[in-house]
C-alpha cells in the first residue's frame, strides 16, 4: 500500500459545480496534513494545512479524519482558474510525503 | 514572484556530460531541498540541508552530488546520468527544517532535465 494515495483523475468539472478529492495515509501516527497546488509546467504551492477541527478558506474546505486516516479538499463554485494538480502532503515519522496528486479540470 | 530561483530551466546533456543545477532562496530560510518529480508519481525527496549541513540523503545514486555553500545557494552536481534520470528536479526552501509540524516549503519552478 501506498504511503499516500490519490485518485489521479482527471475530474472533468463544469464551472462553477463543487468538486471533492480525498487523500488517504497509512500511518496513523502521521501529525500534520496539507494540499498543495501544481499549475501545469509550474511548481507546487501551499494550498492550505489541514487542521484536526476542520479549516475553509474561501471556496475551499479542507477535513481530517484520523479513524479512516484521510483528508478531504471540497472547492465550491469552482473556477477556469482552479485547473490544476492537487497533491496531498502527509508529515509521518517527521517527513513529508507526497501523493502523487489529482488533476483537476474545470470546463467552461 | 518567485523567492526560490532556478538555473537553468532546461537542461539537455548526453550520459557523459557533467552539469550542474543552481538554486537560489532569498527570503532567509535555513533549510534548502532537492527533489525530483518524475510523470504521474511523487514528489521524491533527494537531498535535504538544514544550516548548510546535510542532514538526509535518501539513497540517491552518486551520479548526483550536492553542494550547499551558504544558506542561500544550493547545487545539484550531475555527471554520467541515465535516460531514466529525465524528470523535473524541485528546489525547495523552508524557514526551518520540514517535519514536526514544520513550516510551508517554497517551490523553485524547477529544472527540466532530458539525459539522450
Amino acid at each position: 500500500r501506498k504511503e499516500v494515495e490519490q485518485d489521479p483523475g482527471p475530474f472533468n468539472v463544469p464551472e462553477g459545480a463543487t468538486v471533492a478529492f480525498n487523500c488517504t495515509y497509512s500511518n496513523s501516527a502521521s501529525q500534520s496534513f496539507f494540499w498543495y497546488r501544481q499549475d501545469c509546467r509550474k511548481e507546487p504551492k501551499l494550498l492550505m494545512s489541514v487542521y484536526s477541527s476542520g479549516n475553509e478558506d474561501g471556496r475551499f474546505t479542507a477535513q481530517l479524519n484520523r479513524a479512516s486516516q484521510y483528508i478531504s479538499l471540497l472547492i465550491r463554485d469552482s473556477k477556469l482558474s482552479d485547473s490544476a494538480t492537487y497533491l496531498c502532503v502527509v508529515d509521518s515519522n517527521y517527513q513529508l510525503i507526497w501523493g502523487a496528486g489529482t488533476k483537476l479540470i474545470i470546463k467552461p | 514572484e518567485t523567492g526560490v530561483t532556478q538555473t537553468p530551466r532546461h537542461l539537455v546533456m548526453g550520459m557523459t556530460n557533467k552539469k550542474s543545477l543552481k538554486c537560489e532562496q532569498h527570503l532567509g530560510h535555513n533549510a534548502m531541498y532537492w527533489y525530483k518529480q518524475s510523470a504521474k508519481k511523487p514528489l521524491e525527496l533527494m537531498f535535504v540541508y538544514s544550516l548548510e549541513e546535510r542532514v538526509e540523503n535518501n539513497s540517491v545514486p552518486s551520479r548526483f552530488s550536492p553542494e550547499c555553500p551558504n544558506s542561500s545557494h544550493l547545487f545539484l552536481h550531475l555527471h554520467t546520468l541515465q535516460p531514466e534520470d529525465s524528470a523535473l528536479y524541485l528546489c525547495a526552501s523552508s524557514q526551518e527544517q520540514t517535519g514536526g509540524g514544520g513550516g510551508e516549503l517554497f517551490f523553485g519552478e524547477g529544472s527540466r532535465l532530458t539525459v539522450l
